[in-house]
C-alpha cells in the first residue's frame, strides 16, 4: 500500500482481556518495527524484524507481550492479560533495510485498558 | 536507554519567527533524524544527516550536527501555524537495529 496501516484505530479493553493490534507495512520494506508512546512520552522500541532473521524481541516490557510477522509482510502485537499501564499509544514503522530514508509510520493504535 | 534529549521541551513563538530546537546524543552514530508527530498519532519524517554532514536543508528546515559535541540542532524558519507540533530527533546507532528517539519538543506557532 501507499502507507504503513494500522488496526484498530483506537482500542478500549478491560484489565486482564487479550488484544492484538495489526500493523501492515509498506510493500518492499523488509524492516518493521513497533514502538510505544505513553502520554506526553517519547517512543519506547518493543521489538523490531528483518526480513527472515530473528526478530530483535529486546524492548519488550514483559512476557505478556509477543509479535509475529507472517510472510515478511503484516505484522500483529498481541498484549495479553492487559494491565492499565499498557495503556498508550502503540506506534508500527517500516523502512527498506538500510533505513537510509528514515521510517514511515502508521498512525497508531490508542490502547486503553480500562 | 533513550538517546536524543531534545532541548528546549516547549517553544511557544509567534507566526513568522524562526524556531530552533537542539538535541544531544551520547554514542557514536550513522545519522540523525527529526520527525514531526501532530496530535500524539504518527510520525512524519522530515529529515536525515549522516555523520559525515555537518549541515542540510530541506525547504524551510535546517538541521546542524556536531558529532564532536554529539548534539544536534533544527531550524525552522518563518514559522506557520501548521508547524505546530510535536518534533522528535532519532539516532541511528552503530551496531543497533533501529532508532532511539527522545522525548520531543512541543511547538506551538502562534497565528
Amino acid at each position: 500500500g501507499a502507507g504503513v496501516s494500522q488496526s484498530p484505530s483506537n482500542k478500549v479493553t478491560e484489565k486482564g482481556k487479550d488484544v492484538e493490534l495489526r500493523c501492515d507495512p509498506i510493500s518492499g520494506h523488509t524492516a518493521l518495527y513497533w514502538y510505544r508512546q505513553s502520554l506526553g512520552q517519547g517512543l519506547e522500541f518493543l521489538i523490531y524484524f528483518q526480513g527472515n532473521s530473528a526478530p530483535d524481541k529486546s524492548g519488550l516490557p514483559s512476557d505478556r507481550f509477543s509479535a509475529e510477522r507472517t510472510g515478511g509482510s503484516v505484522s500483529t502485537l498481541t498484549i495479553q492479560r492487559t494491565q492499565q499501564e499498557d495503556s498508550a499509544v502503540y506506534l508500527c514503522a517500516s523502512s527498506k533495510a538500510d533505513r537510509a530514508h528514515g521510517y514511515t509510520f502508521g498512525s497508531g493504535t490508542r490502547l486503553t485498558v480500562v | 536507554s533513550q538517546q536524543g534529549e531534545e532541548d528546549p521541551q516547549a517553544l511557544s513563538i509567534q507566526e513568522g519567527e524562526n524556531a530552533t530546537m537542539n538535541c544531544s546524543y551520547k554514542t557514536s552514530i550513522n545519522n540523525l533524524q527529526w520527525y514531526r508527530q501532530n496530535s500524539g498519532r504518527g510520525l512524519v519524517h522530515l529529515i536525515l544527516i549522516r555523520s559525515n554532514e555537518r549541515e542540510k536543508h530541506s525547504g524551510r528546515l535546517r538541521v546542524t550536527l556536531d558529532t564532536s559535541k554529539k548534539s544536534s540542532s533544527l531550524l525552522i524558519t518563518a514559522s506557520r501555524a501548521a508547524d505546530t507540533a510535536s518534533y522528535f530527533c532519532a539516532t541511528d546507532e552503530d551496531g543497533n537495529n533501529r532508532l532511539a528517539f527522545g522525548k520531543g519538543n512541543q511547538v506551538v506557532v502562534i497565528p
